[in-house]
């Protein structure tokens, strides 16, 4: 019941596309849903995250749509740059359960975006 | 501000030897995280620790232990290295535990075990 599901493991967009990751997990507990992004050698950056009383939050070129009755949530990258290349990770934690900083990860999506 | 910082970055050791790893957090922030990412079962949570006691813990055997110091620097411990101890220590940091959600990653401590 921990888990969070991601898809896919991988995906090739060409330069100025929309790149769509998708996540789905089963712990309702779960009520802070951030995603990271992490480049070779690095640590994963947190990028953006949210609460399930919005359905969207959107910074910059990029989207976390929320839908709370199907327990599932999304990244989307407008305009995806060659620059985007790396890993991505959602994940999922139960702040009000006093575990807010243990996060369950998804299994990563790998994007390349092409010229 | 400094990021979270890690050290060593790369270390080699031996099966049945141990090995400590160390994490300074953002300054100003109080809860210490640690993450295992290995190609196989991915980013798992270790355990986390705020005010020098450990708040949370994953499913991960007795052989992994931590500690944080009153300045928030944290310390984690794997004894009698296994083969399949071998991955990518990631430490996280976060304002305050509980209050505040985001966690700031460092670059990690690359464990190699032969």
């Amino acid at each position: 019941q921990q888990q969070v599901k991601q898809s896919p493991q991988s995906l090739i967009v060409q330069k100025g596309g929309i790149s769509i990751i998708n996540c789905a997990y089963e712990n309702t507990a779960f009520d802070y849903f951030p995603w990271y992004q992490q480049f070779p050698g690095k640590g994963p950056a947190l990028l953006i995250a949210i609460r399930p009383d919005v359905s969207e939050k959107k910074e910059g070129r990029f989207t976390i749509s929320f839908n709370k009755s199907a327990k599932q949530f999304s990244l989307h990258i407008m305009d995806s740059q060659p620059g985007d290349s790396a890993t991505y990770f959602c994940a999922a934690s139960s702040p009000f359960t006093g575990t807010a900083s243990k996060l369950t990860f998804g299994t990563g999506t790998r994007l390349q975006v092409t010229l | 501000k400094a990021g979270v910082t890690q050290t060593p970055r790369y270390l080699i050791k031996t099966r049945g030897q141990q090995v400590t790893l160390s994490c300074s957090p953002i300054s100003g922030h109080r809860s210490v995280s640690w993450y295992q990412q290995t190609p196989g079962q991915g980013l798992q949570f270790l355990f986390e620790y705020f005010s020098e006691t450990q708040r949370n813990k994953g499913n991960f055997p007795g052989r992994f232990s931590g500690r944080q110091f009153s300045n928030s620097r944290s310390e984690m411990n794997v004894s009698t290295l296994e083969l399949g101890d071998s991955a990518l220590y990631l430490c996280a940091s976060s304002l305050e535990y509980s209050s505040s959600y985001e966690q700031y990653f460092g670059p990690g401590t690359r464990l190699t075990v032969t």
